[in-house]
């Protein structure tokens, strides 16, 4: 069965630098997301993006972050400068055809800010 | 603004007994979908069970079943002869119909199965 993927399983980045996580969403799959969640905390949705542009963001998404579909089959979350409080794990998920679709989840990335 | 708590952290259960797991949401929305992922350790989400807002009927997926109570605003899942398999984090997600795109999760509880 199809899967959404993502590299790295694990990043480790300094305070300031720039990380780019990668998620391969399942082949025939319209519509992107981002979600993160910090240790013991909820799951939060980060943004949306279909036919190669944001639909929706959350507050949380500020202009230190940004996604990109580079080609066919990438879609990259990119954190310019990175906080401390960015420290979580972050997922990526996909659906189908329509938005209400059910969405299916890669395993996530967990990223640690030191 | 849609919030959706689980309200118990953890839960254990024997195998092959019965588990119920509870999820309440708020929302002023009247159409909208609700989920349960399971997230084994080490392991991406996966949905577990789907029900839309509209339909009256519970959602069933084989031994996992849903009690959706729309006025009450709950929608508790209940695990039947529970496997070791089950053992994971089980998330509460809620979404609404118009756009379809961002899920409101729950904390999430942790269940594990006993042998």
């Amino acid at each position: 069965e199809p899967e959404v993927t993502q590299t790295p399983s694990h990043q480790v980045t300094q305070m300031g630098q720039e990380v780019i996580l990668r998620c391969v969403p399942i082949s025939n799959h319209l519509y992107f997301y981002w979600y993160r969640q910090i240790l013991g905390q909820k799951v939060e949705f980060l943004v949306s993006f279909y036919n190669n542009e944001i639909s929706e963001k959350s507050e949380i998404f500020d202009d230190q972050f940004s996604v990109e579909r580079p080609d066919g089959s990438n879609f990259t979350l990119k954190i310019r400068s990175t906080k401390l409080e960015d420290s979580a794990m972050y997922f990526c998920a996909s659906t189908k055809g329509q938005s209400t679709d059910t969405q299916y989840f890669g395993p996530g990335t967990r990223l640690t800010v030191l | 603004a849609q919030t959706v708590t689980q309200s118990q952290p953890e839960m254990s259960v024997q195998e092959a007994e019965t588990v119920t797991l509870s999820c309440t949401y708020d929302t002023s929305e009247n159409n909208y979908y609700l989920f349960w992922y399971k997230q084994p350790p080490s392991r991406q989400m996966i949905l577990v069970i789907r029900q839309e807002a509209y339909k009256q009927q519970n959602a069933t997926e084989n031994r996992f079943s849903v009690n959706f109570q729309k006025a009450a605003k709950s929608f508790s899942l209940k695990i039947s002869d529970s496997q070791l398999g089950d053992t994971a984090m089980y998330f509460c997600a809620f979404m609404k119909h118009d756009t379809g795109n961002q899920f409101y999760f729950g904390t999430g509880t942790s269940l594990t199965v006993i042998p």
